[in-house]
């Protein structure tokens, strides 16, 4: 049984450009949140996914979006990268909306120079 | 606003040796799950532990168990006979309903070092 899995899992961009990381939940999950943990800190939470919608958002900005697929994998899309915005990217997968416990993946960490 | 705190950076402890690792938490939801997280090197993290409000009991899962101390709004991961592998960062979250999903809120974390 795979666990969640992320791509790509290192990624260098420039500032300005677009970057979209990839996450593909465990199996038997419908929900899909992601995080953004800068060095030394706790994760942030920046959105939820559940029925391919929206469902909570963080304190992120427009430029943080999202997507969930039929499958239930899900995309997060950053728009005009800024410096600030290198961090390790959480995907969590967990069952009817978080109410159980949320299982990881190996994160994507994003570089921005 | 809810609130977790880790007021620990940094612990070192001696392998087979016992450690416990604070968190306090703030709200004023009655409802509410508290976990604990491992995070190592590689960046994954691992449940370890759950704790819901209502739950009576102190959860137990192996090795690790949780000091819940609802009036202190307390719960503190305690690691029995740590072990070398146990070297990682540890993060406990609360987890309250906003709008039918469920939240967790992290805290800073903690670094735990084993030491043979």
């Amino acid at each position: 049984d795979a666990g969640v899995t992320q791509s790509p899992t290192h990624l260098i961009k420039t500032r300005g450009q677009q970057v979209t990381l990839r996450c593909s939940p465990k199996s038997g999950h419908d929900t899909v949140s992601w995080y953004q943990q800068a060095l030394g800190q706790g994760p942030q939470f920046i959105f939820q996914y559940y029925e391919e919608e929206e469902r909570q958002r963080g304190n992120f900005p427009d430029r943080f979006s999202g997507h969930q697929f039929p499958n239930y994998s899900s995309e997060l899309n950053v728009n005009a990268l800024l410096l600030g915005d290198s961090a390790l990217y959480l995907c969590a997968s967990s069952f009817d909306r978080g109410n159980t416990e949320a299982f990881f993946g190996q994160g994507t960490r994003l570089t921005v120079v | 606003a809810q609130k977790i705190t880790q007021t620990q950076p940094g612990m070192f402890v001696q392998e087979k040796e016992a450690v416990t690792l604070d968190c306090t938490y703030d709200t004023s939801d009655p409802s509410y799950g508290l976990f604990w997280y491992k995070q190592p090197s590689s960046g994954e993290m691992i449940f370890l532990i759950y704790q819901g409000s209502y739950d009576q009991q102190n959860a137990t899962e192996g090795r690790y168990s949780l000091n819940f101390q609802k009036a202190r709004k307390s719960a503190n991961l305690v690691i029995s006979a740590s072990q070398l592998g146990d070297s990682a960062m540890y993060f406990c979250a609360m987890t309250l309903r906003s709008g039918g999903s469920y939240i967790p809120t992290f805290g800073r974390g903690t670094s735990l070092i084993v030491h043979p």
